[in-house]
């Protein structure tokens, strides 16, 4: 059964500092990965796609993938308290022809002001 | 990024009775649409994919009679909750695939959600 884990928090970071969400995966043949956030009561919105090893960036955010470790992480410069939501990690099937995503848990991320 | 409109935003209904969600895709044409439902602070769970033209793909436990999909055009998938209970109260989301752009048909552009309240 394909799974991607990540810590559910929640995560307190200060305003200002980075925070850094970790999310690993199950599925070696896992091609693409996204970040999505979640704010309380409203559905995802994507923020982060990455695809091959190594770092995206992206503005405040960087996205980081490590395809051997089965690893995808995703890291906010200068947090805001607008930030502050659940970030849900997302890795596609590696089945041919499925785009079905797998969801983690979420991690859920306070900024503190 | 992509538009996909998802309506109504919230319902409340009694038992037994049913409650249709619709599914839009504003600008861009989708083969593929997935519905999934979430629990208060709980992940999301993929129901159902809705393929245009036919048959929905049910996930396992799902059950097809009780969820109603219907994907008959490119822009449009409906849900519908048939015989609404209280457990089936739950925050539903669809979802889109756009297929513009390098490897955009990987992505996905989410609706803007319908809470389901029966009593």
């Amino acid at each position: 059964q394909k799974e991607v884990e990540q810590n559910s928090g929640p995560l307190s970071v200060p305003e200002g500092a980075i925070a850094s969400l970790n999310c690993t995966y199950s599925d070696r043949g896992s091609q693409s990965f996204f970040w999505y956030r979640q704010y309380s009561g409203k559905s995802p919105e994507l923020i982060m796609s990455i695809y091959s090893n190594g770092d995206k960036e992206d503005g405040r955010f960087t996205a980081q993938l490590n395809k051997a470790s089965q690893y995808v992480s995703l890291l906010i410069r200068d947090s805001q308290p607008s930030d502050s939501a659940t970030y849900l990690c997302a890795v596609t099937d590696s089945g041919a022809g499925s785009y079905q995503l797998t969801f983690g848990k979420g991690t859920k991320l306070s900024v503190i002001p | 990024g992509a538009v996909v409109s998802q309506h109504p935003s919230r319902v409340i209904c009694k038992s037994g009775t049913s409650v249709k969600i619709e599914c839009r895709s504003l600008d861009f044409q989708a083969t593929t649409m997935f519905w999934y439902r979430q629990f208060p602070k709980k992940s999301l769970m993929l129901m159902a994919t809705s393929n245009e033209g036919s048959k929905a793909t049910y996930e396992q436990g799902v059950e097809k009679d009780k969820f109603l999909i219907n994907h008959a055009s490119l822009t449009l998938s409906t849900l519908t909750v048939t015989s609404a209970h209280p457990e089936d109260s739950s925050f539903y989301i669809c979802s889109a695939r756009d297929g513009r752009g390098k490897r955009a048909n990987e992505k996905l552009f989410f609706g803007s959600g319908t809470q389901l309240s029966v009593l």
